[in-house]
């Protein structure tokens, strides 16, 4: 099975700053990765597929980056509704589509 | 406007089933592929597996085998889960989600419904 970790786990922000996220796979997988962004209570929101492809009306502060094991999404001008988890995902497998554990950017 | 909306919250003992329904309305069902996925309280998204809508073809993940059942009903614009033999660690909220007809690969989930919590307690 493939297994994702993501770093950090918590991440303290403020409005404004560049926030960046790690996810990393225990395999390759290509670009086969999306990011989701959940707020409590909430269902997870698709941001980024295929690694790089903002989903649409996604804000433009968002990004992602990477291929094989190692990707990043960037937030570029943190606003006060991004406080939130953010998941990768991969979709390499087509048996699993397992989930990183997830990274909580909260108010510093 | 795409919209799943699923059946209400569920409280099974352990060892029974459980069926949780997703209706789909505002875009073309029997074209979509429809996944499910899981979250218990305080742990990240589990997937769980999916179903072709148009020909009712399934996968499912390694995790579930033998427990899972996912259909759909397109005259009713429906899929439903059926989760057997239930445990406590199933206590979880069961999500369906609509796989993104515009990612040039399944996995990307670009609607999903409410959610439904499924509580299994004796």
């Amino acid at each position: 099975d493939i297994q994702m970790t993501q770093s950090p786990s918590t991440l303290s922000a403020s409005v404004g700053d560049r926030v960046t996220i790690t996810c990393r796979a225990s395999q390759s997988i290509s670009t086969y990765l999306n990011w989701y962004q959940q707020k409590p209570g909430r269902a997870p929101n698709l941001l980024i597929y295929a690694a790089s492809t903002l989903q649409s009306g996604v804000p433009s502060r968002f990004s992602g980056s990477g291929s094989g094991t190692d990707f990043t999404l960037t937030i570029s001008g943190l606003q006060p509704e991004d406080f939130a988890t953010y998941y990768c995902q991969e979709i390499y497998s087509t048996v699993l589509f397992t989930f990183g554990p997830g990274t909580k950017v909260e108010v510093k | 406007q795409v919209h799943l909306v699923q059946s209400g919250p569920e409280v099974k003992q352990p060892g029974a089933s459980v069926k949780v329904s997703c209706k789909a309305s505002g875009y073309s069902f029997t074209k979509s592929l429809m996944q499910w996925v899981r979250q218990a309280p305080g742990h990240r998204p589990e997937w769980m597996g999916w179903i072709i809508v148009h020909n009712g073809n399934t996968k499912y993940s390694q995790r579930f085998q033998g427990r899972l059942t996912i259909t759909r009903d397109t005259s009713a614009n429906t899929t439903y889960m059926d989760l057997r033999s239930l445990r406590s660690e199933d206590t979880a909220l069961y999500y369906c989600a609509r796989d993104s007809p515009t990612a040039n690969h399944v996995g990307a989930l670009d609607y999903w419904g409410q959610g439904t919590l499924v509580t299994v307690s004796s």
